[in-house]
């Protein structure tokens, strides 16, 4: 069985602070794929990244970027100079066989003026 | 490209009611996978159908129920409606291209119905 697991279920921050939400997963699969999803109050999840088993390399796509860890089974994501319009549910899932995803608990991040 | 759309986007019923949402794919995705949303348990998945036949499901009772049509329209159904059926349904769908269990398919997410049981 899979599970990601979001500790932190809620953050506040203040505008231009640098804010990182933590992922961690766990499955038997030796190929599978990690996403983060933006869920803002509209309900829609947009998606921002993926990463596949196999490639472990650091993305960075403006002012975000992800720090994939496969010896610690770790997928963080990190918002530099956080904005206001950045305050949503942030959620880290895993995809596996099935093409079924498996999604943490989410974080609700708060970003502040 | 039109997105995923799902109808009605709200919906109020009461226990016992049942209820049908629907979700029309992205023209050209042959699956369309189903998660509820609510606030205890999280994100979690339902069902999938592909080529109008039910290829996976998660772990709900047999109230939920689901059917995919030719046109790859997906319905879900939901029978004697509980109070913690409340929650949103969201929608999914994807090229789901030939492969292996493992095959990667991006799925793209609709604005979901929120369904309030009272």
């Amino acid at each position: 069985a899979q599970k990601v697991t979001q500790a932190q279920t809620e953050i506040s921050v203040v505008e231009k602070e640098d804010v990182t939400l933590d992922c961690v997963y766990e499955t038997r699969d030796t190929t599978y794929y990690l996403f983060w999803y933006k869920q803002p109050p509209s309900g829609e999840l947009v998606f921002l990244i993926r990463r596949n088993s196999f490639d472990e390399q650091n993305e960075i796509s403006g002012r975000y970027s992800w720090n994939f860890q496969k010896s610690t089974s770790s997928f963080n994501f990190t918002i530099t100079a956080s904005q206001v319009v950045d305050s949503a549910v942030y959620f880290c899932a895993l995809f596996n066989a099935g093409n079924m995803l498996t999604f943490g608990g989410g974080t609700r991040l708060m970003v502040k003026p | 490209k039109a997105g995923v759309t799902q109808t009605p986007r709200y919906l109020i019923k009461t226990r016992g009611q049942q209820v049908t949402l629907s979700c029309s794919p992205i023209s050209g995705h042959r699956s369309v996978s189903w998660y509820q949303q609510t606030p205890g348990q999280g994100l979690q998945f339902l069902f999938e159908y592909f080529s109008e036949t039910q290829r996976n499901k998660g772990n709900f009772p047999g109230r939920f129920s689901g059917r995919q049509f030719s046109n790859s329209r997906s319905e879900m159904n939901v029978s004697t409606l509980e109070l913690g059926d409340s929650a949103l349904y969201l929608c999914a769908s994807s090229p789901s291209l030939a492969g292996g269990p493992s095959t990667y398919n991006e799925q793209f997410f609709g604005p979901g119905t929120r369904l309030t049981v009272l």
